[in-house]
């Protein structure tokens, strides 16, 4: 069965500190994975896809096919950065139908 | 534009009474979703749509009922509500070509 796996609940980190966010998938065709993030008070919002491999608000995430990983990666959190990360997975590109994962609120402390 | 737009934002059922949530978006997106957010579970998907008319079954559909008559709209419909209906309910619409989901700002249901 196709699942998303983001195993910590909470990742605490210092302003200026590494961030890497975990996300597993498993699925037996071509995936299509993307991070969502929702900031306090706003709308759960695209924040980037393996596809474009381009970098948003300095986060970047690599498909890694051989590790079924995508995992989100800055290399100086900011405490704007605080919200809650969701790994999702779409099956052969239909994102009506994304697999989402359960989710890793990241606390970016001063 | 106003995006995606649900109604309403909080709403208190009683087990055993019906309502519909509703989501209406602006942005002429083929594609539709629901799904609801549990603490723990992440986003599950309760229904799609990929066009007027056209409607089919997500991951936990029991008790929930949808239509597509219009482009614009996606009403989703608790037929009894259950206190395991209790949840945050996300409408989404869905750009074409990029796949890009665009969310509504959320329902919390609260069954008691």
């Amino acid at each position: 069965a196709q699942r998303v796996t983001q195993p910590e609940k909470l990742l605490s980190v210092f302003k200026g500190a590494p961030v890497e966010l975990k996300c597993n998938y498993s699925y037996s065709g071509s995936p299509e994975l993307f991070w969502y993030v929702q900031y306090s008070r706003q709308r759960l919002q695209l924040l980037l896809r393996h596809i474009s491999r381009e970098s948003i608000k300095g986060f970047t995430a690599d498909l890694n096919k051989g590790e079924t990983s995508f995992h989100l990666k800055k290399p100086f959190a900011q405490e704007e950065d605080s919200a809650m990360y969701y790994c999702a997975l779409s099956k052969g590109g239909a994102t009506n139908k994304l697999i989402f994962g359960t989710g890793t609120l990241l606390a970016v402390q001063p | 534009n106003a995006g995606v737009t649900q109604t309403p934002k909080f709403q208190v059922l009683k087990t055993g009474q019906s309502m519909t949530l509703q989501c209406a978006q602006d942005m002429n997106h083929e594609y539709m979703s629901w799904y609801r957010q549990d603490p723990g579970m992440g986003l599950r998907l309760i229904h799609y749509s990929v066009g007027a008319g056209i409607t089919d079954q997500g991951e936990v559909p029991n008790g929930y009922n949808v239509s597509r008559s219009t482009t614009e709209d996606f009403p989703l419909r608790l037929l009894s509500a259950a206190p395991s209906q209790t949840s945050v309910y996300f409408c989404a619409s869905i750009k074409g070509g990029t796949g890009e989901l665009f969310f509504g700002e959320g329902s919390r249901l609260t069954v008691l």
